[in-house]
């Protein structure tokens, strides 16, 4: 059964201060990685696919990587409207013609001013 | 711009009185997908319809269906809403079951 756990469960930074978010996982074969970020009260936002280890995606202050049993969303000198919660979720190569995610249960962040 | 529509954005209904989500996309994608995500868990895949196709999730309650009259619109039914079904509902859309699209979810309240 395929797994993705996130870590820490809850992170709070101050506005400027660098950190990192953990997805670990187990597939059966992974497709594809892919994180979204979900405000309070809305549908996750896609942010980047991954799909080998080694690769790197970046967009603004994001940035993220992919080795063969974790994911790391890098987050440099953040701002408070980067405050929400990072869901991470995984597509192995068996999970059938729809290609189901599997989520983790998010790391929520808030930057403090 | 393309986009995932859900109405309502908020639901109340009753016990057991049956409701109906709506899903609409502009995307042109031809999977799409229903999710039930209660607070602080991760979204948990209902049923989707890969093109005409349905595919339901093993541990789908029954009293939950779907119907997708076209490619733009799908729609969630409950048929006897009960207190645990209280949930945010999330519509989501691919292309050939890559990366997903997520509309902005209908909160339902079952009173």
């Amino acid at each position: 059964e395929d797994q993705v756990t996130q870590s820490p469960e809850a992170l709070r930074l101050q506005e400027g201060e660098s950190s990192s978010l953990n997805c670990s996982y187990t597939v059966s074969g992974l497709r594809g990685l892919f994180w979204y970020r979900q405000d309070p009260g809305k549908g996750p936002e896609f942010l980047f696919t991954l799909y080998s280890a080694g690769e790197e995606k970046e967009k603004e202050r994001l940035k993220a990587t992919l080795t063969k049993k974790e994911s790391f969303l890098h987050i440099t000198a953040p701002k408070p409207e980067d405050s929400a919660t990072y869901l991470c979720a995984v597509q192995a190569r068996t999970s059938g013609s729809a290609r189901q995610l599997t989520f983790g249960s998010g790391t929520q962040l808030t930057v403090l001013p | 711009d393309a986009m995932v529509i859900q109405n309502p954005r908020y639901q109340v209904t009753q016990f057991g009185k049956p409701v109906t989500l709506s899903c609409s996309q502009t995307l042109n994608h031809n999977v799409m997908y229903w999710y039930q995500q209660k607070s602080s868990q991760a979204p948990k895949l209902l049923f989707h319809y890969y093109d005409k196709d349905f595919n339901n999730e093993a541990d789908t309650p029954d009293n939950f269906q779907s119907r997708r009259p076209n490619t733009s619109f799908c729609f969630l039914d409950i048929r006897s809403p009960g207190l645990g079904d209280a949930a945010m509902y999330l519509c989501a859309t691919s292309r050939n079951a890559n990366e997903q699209f997520f509309g902005p979810g209908t909160r339902l309240t079952v009173l």
